[in-house]
C-alpha cells in the first residue's frame, strides 16, 4: 500500500540547535503537507508545497519540496522549547480522496 | 469563520458498550469530512471519510461505523467496543476533496476502553 516514510522517528536537541525531519514517498506527489501536533493536542496544518523544488519559510521553519516531487523536508533553525511536538508530513492518497500521514517525528527540546 | 467541534474530549467506556462520537463543522457548507484514529505509536490512521450527506467511505474494516446525517455533522459509532478501540479519535474537515489546501482537525476525543 501507499506509504510515506518519515525520519527520524524521534529527536532530542538542546535549545538553539537546528532540527530537520525528512519525508520520502514512493510516488511522485501532486503536493505535500506538513502538520504540527503539540503534546496532548491535535495536528495543526502548517503548509502545503506544490511546485518542484519549492522552498517556503515561516519564521524559523523552512520547508522544501524535492525536484522530483518525491521527498520533502522541514528544517527548524535555532529550536526553542515552543517547537516541542510531533511533526507530520502528509501526501494525497492514490485516489486523491484523503491524506496519508507519515508516522511523524517527535521533537524534544531541552532548555 | 469556520470552526470544528468535537465531543466529548475524553471518554472511558467498558468493553462491549456502545460508542457515539460527534463532530460538527460551522461556517461552511458541503465540507469533506474525515475520521482518523491515533494510537499510542503516534501514527494517524484513516477510518472513514465523507464527501457529502449519506456518503461514507470506509478505509479499515472493523467494528466501527460512521454516518453523516446532516451536511456538517459526522458521527462515529460502535455497537460493542473492544479494548483495541482505545485511542485518540480525530475529526477533520477540508474545503477541497482529498484535503488539498489542508485539513482542519477538531480537538479530538481520547477514548479508553476498560
Amino acid at each position: 500500500g501507499q506509504q510515506v516514510m518519515q525520519i527520524p522517528q524521534y529527536q532530542h536537541v538542546q535549545e538553539g540547535e537546528d532540527f530537520t525531519t525528512y519525508c520520502n514517498s514512493s510516488t511522485t506527489l501532486s503536493n505535500i503537507q506538513w502538520y504540527k501536533q503539540r503534546p496532548g493536542g491535535h495536528p495543526v496544518f502548517l503548509i502545503q508545497l506544490v511546485k518542484s523544488g519549492e522552498v517556503k519559510k515561516q519564521k524559523r521553519l523552512t520547508f522544501q519540496f524535492g525536484e522530483a516531487k518525491k521527498n520533502s523536508s522541514l528544517h527548524i533553525t535555532a529550536t526553542q522549547t515552543t517547537d516541542v511536538g510531533t511533526y507530520f508530513c502528509a501526501e494525497p492518497n492514490s485516489g486523491y480522496s484523503t491524506l496519508t500521514f507519515g508516522k511523524g517525528t517527535m521533537l524534544l527540546v531541552s532548555p | 469563520s469556520q470552526t470544528i467541534h468535537q465531543w466529548p474530549a475524553t471518554l472511558v467506556q467498558p468493553v462491549g458498550s456502545p460508542l457515539s462520537l460527534e463532530c460538527t463543522v460551522e461556517g461552511t457548507s458541503n465540507p469533506n469530512l474525515y475520521w482518523y484514529r491515533q494510537a499510542a505509536g503516534r501514527g494517524l490512521q484513516l477510518l472513514f471519510y465523507s464527501v457529502g450527506i449519506g456518503q461514507i467511505s470506509s478505509e479499515v474494516p472493523q467494528n466501527l461505523s460512521a454516518s453523516r446525517p446532516q451536511d456538517r455533522q459526522f458521527i462515529l459509532s460502535s455497537k460493542k467496543l473492544l479494548l483495541s478501540d482505545s485511542g485518540f479519535y480525530l475529526c477533520a474537515w477540508s474545503v477541497r476533496r482529498g484535503g488539498a489546501g489542508g485539513y482542519t482537525f477538531g480537538s479530538g476525543t481520547r477514548l479508553t476502553v476498560v
